[in-house]
């Protein structure tokens, strides 16, 4: 069974500090990807980035930058220069390429607030 | 954008009524899933469709059920309404590689 574990329950950062969000990951699939999502207050879940499995190259773009380790199991995900507006909550979630379709397994959750 | 609709964004309902949530994934997309997002619980997936059929289910009690039609749209019912179902209902088009996610419908069960 797949798991995602965000240790984090809340971070709370001054506007342009850098800020690292957790995620842990337990899956028997040995082709899978990973996410992070942001929800504001409005609910949505805004779709971040996803890696797959087989692809360890982390990521810049722009302010966000991602860390996929397999050989921890982790896909923390960096936001730098962080301003108000990052001020969300964040999850991390896991898809097995097969068998499961769409169903996506969150952790749950880091509420970050970023303060001016 | 998303490209996922939900109907009503708010509701209240009473302990033991029934309520429909609606969901309109964009056109000509086929999958749709749904998911439970409560503060203890967290996002629990409830079930997905493809093509008007059930192609996943959660692990929820037998009160919480959906269905898909021709047009691509959903609905998820609950009947008898706990207090417990009180959460916010997110619908998702779902793809092979990622899942964008409309606004979703707030749910206080009274």
């Amino acid at each position: 069974a797949q798991k995602v574990t965000q240790a984090q329950t809340e971070i709370s950062v001054v506007e342009k500090e850098d800020v690292t969000l957790d995620c842990v990951y337990e899956t028997r699939d040995t082709t899978y990807y990973l996410f992070w999502y942001k929800q504001p207050p409005s609910g949505e879940l805004v779709f971040l980035i996803r890696r797959n499995s087989f692809d360890e190259q982390n990521e810049i773009s722009g302010r966000y930058s991602w860390n996929f380790q397999k050989s921890t199991s982790s896909f923390n995900f960096t936001i730098t220069a962080s301003q108000v507006v990052d001020s969300a909550v964040y999850f991390c979630a896991s898809k097995a390429v097969y068998n499961q379709g769409g169903k996506l397994i969150f952790g749950q959750g880091t509420e970050l607030s970023v303060k001016p | 954008k998303a490209g996922v609709t939900q109907t009503p964004r708010y509701l209240i309902k009473t302990r033991g009524q029934q309520v429909t949530l609606s969901c309109s994934p964009i056109s000509g997309h086929r999958s749709v899933s749904w998911y439970q997002q409560t503060p203890g619980q967290g996002l629990q997936f409830l079930f997905e469709y493809f093509s008007e059929t059930q192609r996943n289910k959660g692990n929820f009690p037998g009160r919480f059920s959906g269905r898909q039609f021709s047009n691509s749209r959903s609905e998820m019912n609950v009947s008898t309404l706990e207090l417990g179902d009180s959460a916010l209902y997110l619908c998702a088009r779902p793809s092979m590689s990622e899942a964008f996610f409309g606004q979703g419908t707030r749910l206080t069960v009274v």
